[in-house]
């Protein structure tokens, strides 16, 4: 299994503002994703994030208001941008290090004002 | 539209008693399911999974079983201790080319009782 790690843990931030998340993993991977779970739902892909190429979005998440960034093979961020209140939500970042495991880092608790 | 479904949005057992948590699918094209453990406050801990192409896995009190035909899995835990008081998803991936996507239940709260 992989060791992932999130920076911040969790924060409050304010309408309008941003705020990047960092993953790290104790190893390298081809492969990271974005997950993001809002509060009663369950764990939605946002996008999957390869070293040396754009991120890959899913339907109904955009680039401009999630931007990520995947400067090597052990690390990620993801930004939210211009949040609201329906930004809040857990979001998590994670590996696949086989076709079909995926490890979990510990997430980040974000509450928008 | 909820691709993979657990209908039981919380279960209670009696520690030592099996916990079955049931989950329900619409795609044939799935290929593995995965199921994941959550405590509050931490990231999905990654439990088990099953190809498609199997009926049954086991790793120690965890046993998953898969029934195509009816579209659905289910997940035993025997004997159920207190520590496995969580919250449950099932996950699918959803086929070659979709390396990395999961598509989660809504999950399903265990109580393991003492």
């Amino acid at each position: 299994s992989a060791v992932i790690s999130q920076k911040p843990s969790r924060d409050i931030c304010q309408r309008g503002t941003s705020l990047t998340i960092q993953c790290q993993v104790d190893s390298q991977v081809t492969m990271m994703f974005w997950y993001r779970q809002q509060p009663g739902q369950s764990l939605t892909l946002i996008a999957t994030a390869n070293q040396g190429s754009e991120a890959t979005y899913e339907s109904g998440f955009v680039i401009d208001k999630f931007p990520i960034s995947r400067p090597n093979l052990t690390f990620s961020t993801l930004t939210v941008s211009n949040m609201s209140p329906e930004d809040s939500s857990i979001y998590l970042c994670s590996v696949a290090p086989s076709y079909n495991e995926q490890f979990f880092g510990p997430g980040t608790r974000l509450t928008v004002l | 539209d909820q691709q993979v479904k657990q209908n039981s949005p919380s279960l209670s057992v009696q520690e030592g008693r099996i916990s079955i948590l049931n989950c329900d699918y619409t795609n044939s094209m799935f290929d593995y399911f995965l199921w994941y453990k959550k405590y509050p406050a931490e990231g999905p801990t990654f439990l088990i999974s099953i190809s498609s192409i199997k009926d049954k896995n086991e790793d120690g009190r965890f046993t998953v079983f898969l029934n195509k035909s009816a579209k659905h899995l289910s997940l035993h835990i025997v004997p159920s201790q207190p520590g496995d008081s969580a919250v449950y998803f099932c996950a699918a991936i959803p086929g070659s080319g979709n390396t990395g996507k999961l598509i989660f239940g809504q999950g399903t709260t265990l109580q393991v009782k003492p």
